[in-house]
């Protein structure tokens, strides 16, 4: 079954990087994910689309501030330079077939501090 | 720009029946296959539904089948979703968003609306 797993929460400070991960389940470490951001009170935002050999794509207007990088079934998200905007919630998702579907991750809450 | 528009939601009663639309506006909407995700309060996002870009394939998660349509009208550039037999774990803020592509594979969403309520309460 395709499963993305992605912690509830993470922090970091104003100005500092972090990194936001997404784990694919197993049997499934080659699929690319987009990660998506949804700010408070807003609809989400696509952020990049993301490949299992790390190469990734901005949505427009996305800063390049957001980068994504692979290792096996893991995908990352990283924000450098982090802003008190980039506080949000982060989402991953990817699809599959045997009656074609979208999955998402449940979601990191980022704090900015 | 690429805008995507929602209107339709509101309180509605359980059982009873409601549709959602998506005025699309800044692309070509015939090519791209468009979908709905929805989001319960205080959740995360969930995929409800797609059509694909030329309206041939649809597909449903499996919380909705039976009781959602989703359809589409190219000639107004609107998405629906057509809600029946309407259940209290149907409340959600329901987004469309646009595929990258025609909808067959490689399904990512890149572009979303602001999302319209929707309350089923007694």
């Amino acid at each position: 079954q395709l499963v993305l797993t992605q912690s509830p929460s993470a922090s970091a400070s104003l100005g500092a990087s972090v990194n936001l991960t997404c784990t694919l389940s197993r049997g499934h470490s080659s699929y690319a994910i987009a990660w998506h951001q949804q700010q408070p009170d807003k609809g989400p935002r696509y952020l990049m689309h993301l490949d299992s050999d790390g190469g990734h794509t901005r949505g427009d207007g996305i800063p390049d501030r957001f980068s994504g990088s692979s290792s096996g079934a893991e995908r990352y998200l990283t924000i450098s330079s982090l802003q008190s905007e980039d506080e949000a919630d982060y989402y991953c998702q990817t699809w599959g077939t045997g009656g074609l579907h979208v999955v998402f991750g449940g979601g990191t809450k980022l704090t900015v501090l | 720009q690429v805008q995507l528009v929602e209107s339709g939601g509101g309180v509605v009663q359980p059982g009873r029946s409601l549709r959602l639309s998506c005025a699309a506006s800044g692309f070509t909407f015939s090519s791209h296959a468009m979908h709905w995700v929805r989001q319960a309060p205080g959740k995360g996002l969930e995929w409800v539904a797609v059509i694909s870009d030329d309206g041939s394939n649809k597909y449903y998660a499996d919380s909705v089948k039976g009781r959602f349509a989703i359809s589409r009208d190219d000639s107004e550039n609107t998405l629906y979703l057509q809600m029946n037999s309407l259940r209290a774990e149907d409340t959600a803020v329901y987004y469309c968003a646009r595929d990258r592509g025609s909808g067959y594979y490689d399904i990512f969403f890149d572009y979303w609306g602001r999302g319209t309520l929707v309350t089923v309460s007694s």
